[in-house]
């Protein structure tokens, strides 16, 4: 099975400020991966897929970047709306994994 | 509007069985693959199975963890999806997703989950 390592666990950050969240696959997996968002009490939502492309309706502070092994999650300017959870999938090869999620709070 | 409407959860002792049942409306059921995802405290998010479209004869997949003791399948009709859960274990406690998938195979729609509780 793929291994998706997340990173950090949980992070507090300030209202505008820039934020970074790191999944590290165990093997290539090109660029088939996704990330998610989960507010307290909703469904999980995409927010980018196929590494950096933005899902619908998704605001263009988000953005994805990497290949391969290596990608990031990044929210550009941080608002009070983004307190959530985010997590990576890797959609390249059965079993689909999940990273371990990211809690973002607002400080 | 594409909703996905998970229901049947509950609580089940071990050994026993239950079905999930997923509603879906706003899209074309039968060009899309299904998946089951679900979220225990321990291990976080873990993919459960997928059924694929009507293209693929609705094939399926699974977890090595579900293999042999659960089953997913469809009724076009009902444009439902459902998880039969079989043998199950207290480690199967979890909130039980369906999801519509993209073409390229990730879930693009989550529903609301519905809670299964295996103990004694």
């Amino acid at each position: 099975d793929i291994q998706m390592t997340q990173s950090p666990s949980t992070l507090s950050a300030s209202v505008g400020d820039r934020v970074t969240i790191t999944c590290r696959a165990s093997q290539s997996i090109s660029s088939w991966l996704a990330w998610y968002q989960r507010e307290p009490g909703k469904a999980p939502k995409v927010l980018i897929y196929k590494a950096s492309s933005l899902g619908s309706g998704v605001p263009s502070r988000f953005s994805g970047s990497g290949s391969g092994t290596e990608f990031t999650l990044t929210i550009s300017s941080l608002q009070p709306g983004d307190s959530a959870e985010y997590f990576c999938q890797q959609y390249s090869d059965y079993p689909l994994t999940f990273g371990g999620g990211t809690k973002v709070e607002i400080k | 509007e594409v909703q996905l409407v998970a229901s049947g959860g509950g609580l089940v002792q071990p050994g026993g069985s239950l079905r999930l049942s997923c509603a879906a409306s706003g899209f074309t059921f039968s060009d899309h693959y299904m998946d089951w995802v679900r979220q225990t405290p321990g291990k976080g998010l873990e993919w459960v199975g997928r059924s694929r479209r009507k293209v693929n004869s609705y094939t399926t997949e699974y977890a090595a963890s579900v293999k042999g003791r659960f089953s997913i399948s469809r009724d076009e009709l009902r444009n439902s999806v459902f998880l039969q859960m079989n043998s199950l274990k207290t480690e199967d406690t979890a909130v039980y997703y369906c999801t519509r998938d993209d073409s390229s195979g990730y879930p693009d729609f989550w529903g609301q989950g519905t809670l299964v509780t295996v103990s004694s």
